[in-house]
This record gives structure tokens, C-alpha cells and sequence, in this order.
């Protein structure tokens, strides 16, 4: 069965620097998606990136970009600059095609509530 | 463009009595539809899903159903709610047999069953 590990369950950066949230995964699929999305504390979740498997270039977008290191199973998530609106619990995610039922499915991490201080 | 709603958006709910959480989507046709559950302090896990009308997988046992009475429409069901049931419940949309371009969600319902 798929996993996903986000072994930070908090973390705080100060407003402007960089910081890295890290994520695991585990399968044996070899065609999947990984995406990082974010929940502030309005609760409404709002994705940030994502990842195909079977490319080799990491996903950037604007602030966030990704580490993929596929074969170490590993997809972490770097936000530079940080903002104090980047304050929020962010989720990995792993995606996988069921074929059975044409759907595509998540398993989520536990997340990682992050803190922007001013 | 596509929107979700859910409702409503908080409910206290006693022990015992009924649930039910709709959940609808405009802008889309035969869209792939979720339920999640998130419960404090951890992450989302998913409770059901469907690929179209009437179609209902379950992914884990509890004490909820699921239904589809329309294409666009899904809604959450208990008859008879337990102290366990409390937490915060998504419904979300992606393309049916489309790329996974990740799921649009909705913007939730915290559930509190006292």
C-alpha cells in the first residue's frame, strides 16, 4: 500500500528566508503524482504544486519549487522568500490512476503546520 | 468556470441523530466527486468517492454512506451519528478520466457531534 510521510509536524521561518518541508513517500507504481497543497487556517485547501513521476525537472511555481528525488522516494517543498500569508498546514500527496475504477486517488500526508514570523 | 459549494459550513450535531452533507458542482459534467475526512490533528483520509451517477465506492468501513442522486450532487449520509464521527469534512471534484491535475475542494464542513 502507498504511504506518504511528512515526518515535521511543525515548523517556523522568519518572514523573507527560505525553509524546505520534507516529504516521503512509498510505492511500487511507477507512473504516479505528488502534489503539495496548502490549508490556512480558513481551511479551504488550495494546491501549490505539482509533480509528474516520470518527469525528471522539478516543478516551480513563483516562490515554491520542488526537490523530486524519485528514486530515494523523496518530495520536498521549498518556499523562498516566505510571506506571512505562506502561514498554513501544507500536505503532501501522492496520486495514483485506479484502473478498476478510472478515478484518481489521493493518500495524504499528516501535513506540517508552518509558521511565518514577522 | 467551475465551482464547488458545500454546506453547511458548521454543525453541531447530538448523538444519535441523522447527518446529511450536500455537496454540488457547477461549470462541469461527470466530474470524478470525494468525500474526506480530516480529523484533528491529522491528515485527510478518504471516505468515499464516485465516477458517476449512483456509483459509490467506499474506502473505508464506518458509519457513513454516501449517495448520488444527480450527476453533479453528492451527498453524505448517517443515520445515526457517534461521538467519533466529529471532524472536518471535504468534498472535492476532479476530471473524470481526465489528467489529475489535482482536485478542486470545497470549503468544507466542520462537523461536532456532542
Amino acid at each position: 500500500a502507498q504511504t506518504v510521510t511528512q515526518s515535521q509536524p511543525e515548523m517556523s521561518v522568519q518572514e523573507a528566508e527560505t525553509v524546505t518541508l520534507s516529504c516521503t513517500y512509498d510505492t511500487s507504481e511507477s507512473n504516479y503524482y505528488l502534489f503539495w497543497y496548502k490549508q490556512p487556517p480558513s481551511r479551504q485547501m488550495i494546491l501549490v504544486i505539482r509533480q509528474e513521476a516520470y518527469k525528471q525537472q522539478n516543478a516551480t511555481e513563483n516562490r515554491f519549487s520542488v526537490n523530486f528525488q524519485k528514486a530515494a522516494k523523496s518530495f520536498s517543498l521549498k518556499i523562498s522568500d516566505s510571506q506571512l500569508g505562506d502561514t498554513a498546514m501544507y500536505f503532501c500527496a501522492f496520486m495514483k490512476h485506479a484502473a478498476t475504477s478510472g478515478t484518481y486517488k489521493y493518500i495524504f500526508g499528516t501535513g506540517t503546520r508552518l509558521k511565518v514570523l514577522a | 468556470s467551475q465551482t464547488i459549494h458545500q454546506w453547511p459550513a458548521t454543525l453541531v450535531q447530538p448523538v444519535g441523530s441523522p447527518l446529511s452533507l450536500e455537496c454540488t458542482v457547477e461549470g462541469t459534467s461527470n466530474p470524478n466527486l470525494y468525500w474526506y475526512r480530516q480529523a484533528a490533528g491529522r491528515g485527510l483520509q478518504l471516505l468515499f468517492y464516485s465516477v458517476g451517477i449512483g456509483q459509490i465506492s467506499s474506502e473505508v468501513p464506518q458509519n457513513l454512506s454516501a449517495s448520488r442522486p444527480q450527476d453533479r450532487q453528492f451527498i453524505l449520509s448517517s443515520k445515526k451519528l457517534l461521538l467519533s464521527d466529529s471532524g472536518f469534512y471535504l468534498c472535492a471534484w476532479s476530471v473524470f478520466r481526465g489528467l489529475p491535475w489535482g482536485y478542486t475542494f470545497g470549503s468544507g464542513t466542520r462537523l461536532t457531534v456532542v
